[in-house]
């Protein structure tokens, strides 16, 4: 089993939607958690960090939910820029070891 | 730049040929990280450096692979004997600090094995 498994997708979705993508991870001593993006053909960036008690970034939103090992990121107000695959990624050492998912991909259309 | 710089962008060997990768962190960034990515898939570990030492060597997949980092700033990957599977792109990253789950990545290296 994966460490950090993740919906592929794709999501498909019209500009304006709302989207949610899902993680799960299976290492319960993991102790940070983040979302980061990735363009077409372009290296990864951090799009946010993932906390406990939720938190917010504009139109993103995530959420941890530790009991159940599961991760979320909604997307509210869906732009073409969007467009890009979403990686789950969870950190378990003591250093910034960061273990990815595979990806959600996000496809925004007019 | 100021970003992280990886040299090839593109690299097309044959089976059998010995690969050099390397990665020029930002500046100041004590921690270096080397990740490959396939098609369809997210990063994958291979090897963490803080200064010049391997702190986590544990994602290398084999003895074919190997990374130095001799003054702690560029860092070369090297892969002997290459194989069609590691056909992949290789991301050098740098951070700052080491706990913050903030990694720079470069535009990567896409190693093509013949």
């Amino acid at each position: 089993r994966k460490e950090v498994e993740q919906d592929p997708g794709p999501f498909n979705v019209p500009e304006g939607a709302t989207v949610a993508f899902n993680c799960t991870y299976s290492n319960s001593a993991s102790q940070s958690f983040f979302w980061y993006r990735q363009d077409c053909r372009k290296e990864p960036k951090l799009l946010m960090s993932v906390y406990s008690s939720g938190n917010e970034d504009g139109r993103f939103t995530a959420q941890l939910n530790r009991a159940s090992q599961y991760i979320s990121l909604l997307i509210r107000d869906s732009k073409l820029s969007d467009s890009a695959t979403y990686l789950c990624v969870v950190i378990s050492g003591g250093y910034n070891k960061l273990i990815f998912g595979a990806g959600t991909r996000l496809a925004v259309h007019p | 730049g100021a970003g992280v710089s990886q040299t090839p962008s593109n690299k097309v060997t044959e089976k059998g040929k010995y690969v050099e990768l390397r990665c020029d962190p930002i500046s100041g960034h004590t921690a270096l990280y080397w990740y490959r990515q396939s098609l369809g898939q997210g990063p994958e570990f291979l090897i963490y450096f803080q200064g010049t030492g391997a702190a986590d060597d544990s994602g290398l997949p084999n003895d074919r692979f190997f990374a130095v980092r001799p003054e702690g700033s560029v860092s070369t990957l090297k892969i002997q004997r290459t194989e069609r599977g590691d056909s992949a792109m290789y991301l050098c990253a740098s951070s700052l600090t080491t706990n913050t789950g903030e990694l720079f990545f470069g535009e990567g290296s896409r190693l093509t094995v013949l």
